[in-house]
């Protein structure tokens, strides 16, 4: 099992440039999440998906747009980059929903800077 | 809302020393409780977790209990070592609702020193 994994693990973009992260995990859970970690301020949640087909948003999901493709795969848009996007984003995964231990699996994450 | 407050760091301390690191939440109902560990340039890991009051979490000789009456989870380690420095997150679900979105505390910076 790869668990969760996320692609580019690096990114630079100039401000209004578009880009996809892309993530997959390969432990049938049913659903997903994007986070972003800024220094000082934790792990915020940008949107997540409860099950395939359905996506809601998070805490802070100004400037993103998420598409859950399948059940596999959970993909974050950024549609014109801005500095404030600048962050690390983390794609995680939960187990199934009758299970009582709520344990999300996380990616190992994608470093974006947007210039 | 849900909340969760942890202390600030970063933490220094020497090899073999004793680890706190406080976590207080606000949450209704009855949530779960978790503290996951980054590794440098790495994703987050569970490191260990609770479901209920007076519940004891434990992996890797680090150990937190579950405290409803002061709402708080803290972690503790009676002898670190430098393989445990690290960005340390306490963190909350809620099983009201069908999303179980994880609530975060800012991170706790420990570096040990050998």
């Amino acid at each position: 099992n790869a668990g969760v994994t996320q692609t580019p693990k690096f990114q630079v973009l100039k401000t209004g440039q578009s880009m996809t992260l892309q993530c997959a995990q390969d432990m049938n859970h049913n659903s997903m999440y994007w986070y972003r970690q800024d220094p000082g301020m934790g792990l915020r949640l940008i949107y997540y998906s409860a099950s395939e087909g359905t996506t809601d948003k998070g805490e802070v999901p100004n400037g993103y747009n998420v598409s859950r493709l399948n059940k596999r795969e959970f993909s974050l848009r950024l549609e014109s980059a801005a500095p404030s996007q600048t962050s690390v984003y983390f794609c995680a995964s939960r187990e199934e929903v009758f299970s009582v231990t709520y344990e999300q699996y996380f990616g190992p994450g994608t470093r974006l800077t947007v210039t | 809302g849900n909340s969760v407050t942890q202390m600030e760091g970063p933490v220094t301390l020497s090899e073999e020393a004793f680890l706190t690191i406080n976590c207080t939440y606000t949450a209704t109902g009855y949530p779960s409780l978790f503290w996951y560990v980054q590794y440098p340039g790495e994703g987050l890991q569970l490191l260990l977790k609770a479901t209920k009051a007076d519940d004891k979490g434990s992996n890797k000789g680090f150990e937190a209990t579950y405290r409803k009456e002061t709402t708080s989870f803290h972690l503790e380690k009676g002898s670190v070592q430098v393989s445990d420095s690290a960005v340390y997150f306490c963190a909350l679900v809620n099983s009201g609702g069908s999303n179980y979105k994880l609530t975060f505390g800012k991170g706790t910076l420990l570096t040990v020193n050998p």
